[in-house]
């Protein structure tokens, strides 16, 4: 039973470029959550993608959106990079409940 | 929104004691109150979950309590271990689960030999 994948594993990006991370969930979960995790911080929530749709969002700004593919895998692209955009991005498949977390993306923007 | 607050941020236990980091929430509504342990380098794994409607769950040498009157939860590690050492988030949300979750900043703890 394979666990929740992401890719790539690392990525280094200039400030104004674009990025896209993708995301496949654990068999049989239907819901995928992203995070953003700072160095030394906890991870904070992005948004949520079930059915297809963003369910809900957290406070991050429109630079950040989603998609979510009809085989539940899901993408996170971020626009305009910021250095401060610099973080591990974390994905996490559910049922709807238990969270569980893939090996997350780290991306470095310079 | 939701906000969670984590104490304390470092904790060093000798092997064989035990452990205690505590957890408050501010949204009445949350109801679902998931344990991370984050290992360098890698994801959270999740360690144990509490939902609102008990008050106390233990799994093995693990368990976490909760005090919805007080929006407080904690999580207690017995006979810790030098495995044990790693950083411990605690997380709150609302819908069972369902929603997005709501981190605290994190606990290092640390297993003395």
């Amino acid at each position: 039973d394979a666990g929740v994948t992401q890719s790539p594993t690392h990525l280094i990006k200039t400030r104004g470029q674009q990025v896209t991370l993708r995301c496949s969930p654990k068999s049989g979960h239907d819901t995928v959550s992203w995070y953003q995790q700072a160095l030394g911080q906890g991870p904070q929530f992005i948004f949520q993608y079930y059915e297809e749709e963003e369910r809900q969002r957290g406070n991050f700004p429109d630079r950040f959106s989603g998609h979510q593919f009809p085989n539940y895998s899901s993408e996170l692209n971020v626009n305009a990079l910021l250095l401060g955009d610099s973080a591990l991005y974390l994905c996490a498949s559910s049922l709807p409940g238990t969270q569980y977390f893939g090996p997350g993306t780290r991306l470095t923007v310079l | 929104g939701e906000n969670v607050e984590q104490h304390p941020s470092t904790l060093s236990v000798q092997e064989g004691d035990s452990a205690v980091i505590k957890c408050t929430y501010s949204d009445s509504a949350s109801n679902y109150f998931p344990w991370y342990k984050q290992e360098l380098g890698k994801r959270p794994q999740l360690i144990i979950d509490i939902r609102s409607n008990v008050g106390e769950k233990k799994d093995q040498r693990i368990a976490v309590t909760l005090n919805k009157t007080a929006k407080h939860f904690s999580l207690h590690i017995t006979e810790t271990q030098p495995e044990d050492s790693a950083v411990y988030f605690c997380a709150a949300s609302s819908g069972g689960g369902a929603d997005g979750l709501t981190f605290g900043k994190g606990t290092h703890l640390i297993i003395q030999p």
